[in-house]
């Protein structure tokens, strides 16, 4: 079995802040995704990585930026964070064509901003 | 709007009862996926279904999907306290992106 591992567990910013968010697999998995989740509300895709540098924008890019400089990780950064915002990021990978095959979620990481 | 903006449903039944969630998809999808979330936990994938299986079964749930109308269900058969869990569908296009439904808490009582 594998796991994702997301840090910080809990993130507290200030408004304007660049804050950033880290995701480890270690299922060889090529493919990686962030999502958005608000209190009460669905999953938002942020971004996805079906391989190594690669980075594709999903329904909720703007205000974010991702990078994947190796097939194990994958950041997310809240480019200025806004204020009262609250929201759990959770980081997930796929062994498949990511429609196709099941998800594995990490734990989220939860934002709030001051 | 984005599916996820919404709101999660909201379903509170006995302990015992059966229950069921529906999902409607907007595009055209080759797979529904099924996952259910646990409190302050990441979600976590229940049934899979394809677009060439019309049901797909595991131990008390039961997924259904009806390509022509563009929905699926998912059907828990004599729910349990610990079935209590938020309940969410996604789909996928057969490319690489996954999106999902706004979700249902479901909510079992002793």
């Amino acid at each position: 079995g594998g796991i994702i591992t997301q840090t910080p567990k809990f993130l507290i910013g200030q408004e304007g802040q660049k804050l950033t968010l880290k995701c480890q697999q270690n299922f060889n998995h090529d493919t990686m995704y962030w999502y958005r989740q608000d209190s009460g509300k669905g999953l938002r895709l942020i971004y996805y990585s079906i391989t190594e540098n690669d980075l594709q924008k999903g329904d909720l890019s703007e205000g974010y930026d991702a990078s994947r400089e190796k097939k194990s990780s994958f950041s997310l950064t809240v480019t200025s964070a806004q204020k009262n915002e609250m929201a759990v990021f959770l980081c997930a990978s796929s062994i498949f064509r990511g429609g196709t095959g099941q998800l594995y979620f990490g734990e989220g990481s939860k934002l709030t901003v001051l | 709007s984005q599916w996820g903006e919404e709101n999660l449903q909201a379903l509170s039944i006995q302990e015992g009862e059966d229950v069921t969630m529906n999902c409607s998809y907007k595009t055209y999808t080759t797979v529904v996926h099924w996952y259910r979330q646990d409190s302050g936990r990441g979600p976590a994938l229940i049934i899979l279904i394809r677009s060439n299986e019309r049901e797909k079964r595991s131990g008390r749930l039961r997924a259904t999907l009806d390509t022509s109308s563009q929905s699926s269900s998912l059907s828990i058969t004599a729910a349990q306290c610990e079935d209590t869990a938020v309940y969410f569908c996604a789909t996928g296009t057969g490319g690489y992106k996954v999106v999902f439904g706004s979700g249902t808490r479901l909510l079992v009582s002793p």
